[in-house]
């Protein structure tokens, strides 16, 4: 039962152009949502989070939108880098439910084309 | 300040055998979480461990426990080991349980023949 999904395992985008990922997520009890970025050979990075008291975060290039009402997030990335090719997982976390640990999605490869 | 290190980095292993894995967490973080990474399924939670006492547990068997140490330094220990046990493990810590941001190692790639 995937609680985090992430419907594209991976994506291809023209650099200098926005990339979006999405994830969906089933639990409703999930208050605190976060992206990561795996680069090959290396552990995942923390990119951005957003709790479920806002519905958009922006850190530079990077956006995250949450739309609590369609349980659905989104990652943009504008413009788009080659240094942006990766692989990005979505997360989620319930902390007020006493459980928080941290749920991933399957992770959406992305890559920028020159 | 040091990263997350984990030992080994990779490890060929038989059927049945059992494996321990390691993790040094940030100097100052006291909280470690273990993951299992593979193509199908992504990053799947193992456990955490926080001052030395399990806090959460994902859904695996038995076969796979922890420990954490006084220095937060953790183990992870497969017994029995199975094919589909061939993954990504991956360790991380965080200062405090139910963190935020969680910093990340390299990962251990078990590969079970």
């Amino acid at each position: 039962d995937q609680q985090v999904k992430q419907n594209s395992p991976s994506l291809s985008v023209q650099e200098g152009r926005i990339s979006i990922l999405n994830c969906d997520y089933t639990n409703s009890m999930f208050d605190y949502f976060l992206w990561y970025k795996k680069y090959p050979a290396e552990g995942p990075t923390f990119l951005i989070s957003i709790s479920s008291i806002k519905d958009k975060n922006e850190d530079g290039r990077f956006t995250v939108f949450l739309n609590k009402s369609a349980k659905h997030l989104s990652l943009h990335i504008v413009p788009s880098q080659p240094g942006d090719s990766a692989v990005y997982f979505c997360a989620a976390r319930a902390p007020l439910s006493g459980d928080d640990k941290i749920i991933f999605g399957k992770g959406t490869r992305l890559h920028i084309l020159p | 300040k040091a990263g997350v290190t984990q030992t080994p980095r990779y490890l060929i292993k038989t059927r049945g055998q059992q494996v321990t894995l390691s993790c040094s967490p940030i100097s100052g973080h006291r909280s470690v979480s273990w993951y299992q990474q593979t193509p199908g399924q992504g990053l799947q939670f193992l456990f955490e461990y926080f001052s030395e006492t399990q806090r959460n547990k994902g859904n695996f068997p038995g076969r796979f426990s922890g420990r954490q140490f006084s220095n937060s330094r953790s183990e992870m220990n497969v017994s029995t080991l199975e094919l589909g046990d061939s993954a990504l493990y991956l360790c991380a810590s965080s200062y405090m349980t139910g963190s935020d941001e969680q910093f990340f190692g390299p990962g251990t790639r078990l590969t079970v023949l």
